[in-house]
Order: C-alpha cells, then structure tokens, then sequence
C-alpha cells in the first residue's frame, strides 16, 4: 500500500502549456506539502496545506495554484509553463503541521516535470 | 533568514565510517532530521534528534549535535554500497528547511 502517491510519475510537455499533478495520502494525515527538487537536488518547500487550508506559501509564481479538494488530495496546477519549472515535485504529508519528531514528513516518488 | 549547509560530496570505503555535516542557523528548531534519498525516490526520514539531546544512537546510525555551534552529523558505522545515496539535513519548525543534501558515494 502506498502511503504518499502521485500522478503522473513523468511528465514532458512545452513551454505555454498547463498542466497538473496529483497528490493522495491514506495515512489519515491533516497536512500536504509541495516541494520542487532542482536539478541541484536542492529541496525548497512552495506550499503547506493544513485541513484543506492554504498554509505556507512560499513566493511560488501565481502560475502555481494547489487545490485540496480534501485532506487526503493536494493537486498542483501549473500555467503557462516555463523552461524554469523543469524539476521534480515531491508531495508530501504530515499528521499536524507543527509537528515535529515522530511526526514526520512522508514523501512521494515524486514526479519528474520537463518542460521543452 | 533560515538556511542548512551540507558539503555536496563524500566518497568512503566500504566497511569504513561515514560522517556527514551540517550546519543550521535557525536556533528556534525544536527538531533536526536526517533523511535519505535513493535514486529515482522520495526522501526517507533516517532518523531525528530533539533539541535539547547532544546525541542519538540507532543501530549504526549515531547522530550528535552541538547545539552551541549549531552543528548537527550523522555517523554511518560499517558503510555498506547500500548505503549510496543523498543525505539531507533539514531543521524543523513552523516549516522544514532541508539542506542541499550530501552525495555519499561507497566504494567496494
């Protein structure tokens, strides 16, 4: 059973469109988290959601718009995409979001976006 | 602001000892993590340490931390090809702040 799963694993398309990636959780957590991996491998965190509510947000372009249309889901829609958005983008859940110790962060596979 | 630094690389032998530092800024965090990334893969929670503890064991993993210098490691005892992967660092609070990750490379 996987606890943290996204959708689609890979994803290539060019420049201008639109498109989406999905996120589910069925470990029951209240918090769903967006990271974007360069290709430095460094980690940042874009956004936080807690009980479906927008958290953290963290100066990501308004061509980035998450939608949690519950607490087990936190899709990412992105617009007009650009050559700079070629990443991969990890989903993420937690039990509470200031939670800490053995409250941690369950990752997705991620999903690798290419944008041509 | 916050931030984590780790060196980006680390080559050991097989069976050797692997230690990996890091240093944080953000002396609020209650929790300091260690996770683990394996090609292709989401990251791994390896183990954590609370703030207030200089040290936690766990198998072959020993993690100590300084908080006074803000500086947290993470020993790998017996080093195995398994073990090749990236290590994050990551400091917790209102949100996790993870480090650049370091590249351990376990030569056979």
């Amino acid at each position: 059973d996987t606890a943290v799963s996204q959708t689609p694993k890979y994803l290539v398309t060019q420049m201008g469109n639109d498109k989406s990636i999905k996120c589910e959780q069925n470990l029951g957590h209240d918090t769903m988290y967006w990271y974007k991996q360069d290709s430095k491998k460094f980690l940042k965190i874009m956004f936080s959601y807690n009980n479906k509510e927008l958290i953290i947000n963290e100066t990501v372009p308004n061509r980035f718009s998450p939608k949690s249309p519950d607490k087990a889901h936190l899709n990412l829609h992105i617009n007009s995409l650009e050559l700079g958005d070629s990443a991969v983008y990890f989903c993420a859940s937690s039990q509470e979001l200031y939670g800490g110790g053995t409250d941690t962060q369950y990752f997705g596979p991620g999903t690798r976006l290419t944008v041509l | 602001g916050e931030d984590v630094e780790q060196s980006l690389f680390l080559s050991v032998r097989e069976g050797d000892s692997s230690v990996i530092n890091c240093t944080y800024t953000d002396s609020s965090s209650t929790y300091l993590y260690w996770y683990k990334q394996e090609p292709g893969a989401g990251l791994q929670l390896l183990t954590y340490i609370f703030s207030n503890m200089d040290m936690k064991q766990d198998q072959r993993l020993t993690v100590l931390l300084n908080k006074k210098d803000k500086h947290l490691s993470l020993r790998i005892a017996d080093t195995q090809t398994g073990d090749s992967a990236i290590y994050f660092c990551a400091e917790g609070g209102f949100k996790t702040i993870f480090g650049a990750g370091t590249r351990l490379f376990v030569k056979a």
